[in-house]
Order: structure tokens, then C-alpha cells, then sequence
């Protein structure tokens, strides 16, 4: 399986929503996980599976996908969402993958 | 909970080795997964490799002729080596938790370490 695909860069205004989405043919079999990236920070997981939402994780966050595409949604975006997202995907042999990101700007 | 440090040397050589060591605390390191991935600067994430704290492992296909990923559960903690190292290595190294569920084949990467920045130059 080839690497997924990412909008290099999306826009959103204060407090509107926003989808991240996420697109390659392992997604078909196996649902993503999200990790977001401030500046200068390691990646911390915000979303994974179709729609789990780890501890700590505001409820602003959430996940699904249809066919080989999978999606972030944030409902309401804050200023302190504008960072970088990456998705991940797995094959059948294990080995994972992540989509190229995407820099989140919140106007 | 669970966190996790790497540690290592910030500078490594062209054709050495490099070797890094990420140390498990707050938790198990027993029954679970463990992961490294790394990031160049400015560009994005690409997974290097997991082992499982029985040892068994499982590589990325680009860089499997150069990883070697071991564990030690007595130290609480599980290392990378990279040999034949060249520029295209610099990256900041990071490790990480791998969960995988079973039935729906789902992994995630939680938590993760802070990383830490290696250098190859002469």
C-alpha cells in the first residue's frame, strides 16, 4: 500500500467547522487514527478507529469514513487547533503509514 | 500512565551507526507493542518499525536492510539502530506505544515520546 493522501493545507474561521479527510486504498480495510502537531511537539493522538476519542480529547473532535476515505472533523474550531494533522493507516503485513499532513490554520 | 523518553547521541557520522534508546516508565512494557518514527526536519512522519515485548518485529520495507529494533524488559526499554547512516537520516526520532485491537485489525500510536533530534554530518 502507497502512502494516504492529505490536503496540504486547510483554512477555517474561529468557531466554524472544519474536515481533515484522508484518502488510500488501506482505508477501505482499516479504519485511521489522527494525531495532531503543534510547533516544536511530538504528534499526540486525537482521534482513532472510526470515531474514538482517547482521553482529554475535546468532544469538538470527531471521526468517520465512507469507502477508502477517512475524515477529522472539528465542530467549532479554536485557536488552539491550528497545527498540524496527520492521519495513519496500516496494510495486511502491519506496516503503517502516514498521510503527508495537513497544516490546519484557524483564522 | 504510560510515558516514554528517547535517548541517544544528537550526532551521528555518515556510514555509522545510530542508535537510540526509548525507556518505558508509568506502565508495563510487557504485553504491549513499541514503535519508532521519525521526522525530517519540515517534512512529515514516516514509521520506521515495531517490536513486540516478546521480540518479534515487523520493519518499514525502505529501511529494512538498516533496522535493527531490539528490547530489553528488565531495563524497561527497547532501542533502534540504524547503520549506513547518511543526511537523509537527520530527522527527530520519536517512540511510541502501538495498540492494536484485535478483531477489527484497528492500531494507534499512544503516547508518544518527546522525540529527540539526530544529526548526521561530518
Amino acid at each position: 500500500s502507497s502512502e494516504p493522501t492529505q490536503d496540504t493545507a486547510v483554512s477555517v474561521a474561529l468557531g466554524q467547522t472544519v474536515r481533515i479527510t484522508c484518502q488510500g486504498d488501506s482505508l477501505s480495510n482499516y479504519d485511521a487514527s489522527w494525531y495532531q502537531q503543534k510547533p516544536g511537539q511530538a504528534p499526540v493522538l486525537v482521534m482513532y478507529g472510526k470515531d474514538n476519542r482517547p482521553s482529554g480529547i475535546p468532544d469538538r473532535f470527531s471521526g468517520s469514513s465512507s469507502g477508502n476515505t477517512a475524515s477529522l472533523t472539528i465542530t467549532g474550531a479554536q485557536a488552539e487547533d491550528e497545527a498540524d494533522y496527520y492521519c495513519g493507516s496500516r496494510d495486511s503485513n502491519g506496516h503503517h503509514f502516514f498521510g503527508g499532513g495537513t497544516k490546519l490554520t484557524v483564522l | 500512565q504510560v510515558q516514554l523518553q528517547e535517548s541517544g547521541p544528537g550526532l551521528v557520522k555518515p556510514s555509522e551507526t545510530l542508535s537510540l534508546t526509548c525507556t518505558v516508565s508509568g506502565g508495563s512494557i510487557s504485553s504491549s507493542y513499541w514503535s519508532w518514527i521519525r521526522q525530517p526536519p519540515g517534512k512529515g512522519l514516516e514509521w520506521i518499525g515495531y517490536i513486540y515485548y516478546s521480540g518479534s518485529t515487523n520493519y518499514n520495507p525502505s529501511l529494512k536492510s538498516r533496522v535493527t529494533i531490539s528490547v530489553d524488559t528488565s531495563k524497561r526499554h527497547f532501542s533502534l539502530k540504524l547503520t549506513a547512516v547518511t543526511t537523509a537520516d537527520t530527522a527527530v526520532y520519536y517512540c511510541a506505544r502501538r495498540i492494536a485491537e484485535t478483531g477489527t485489525g484497528i492500531n494507534w500510536l499512544d503516547p508518544w515520546g518527546q522525540g529527540t533530534l539526530v544529526t548526521v554530518s561530518s
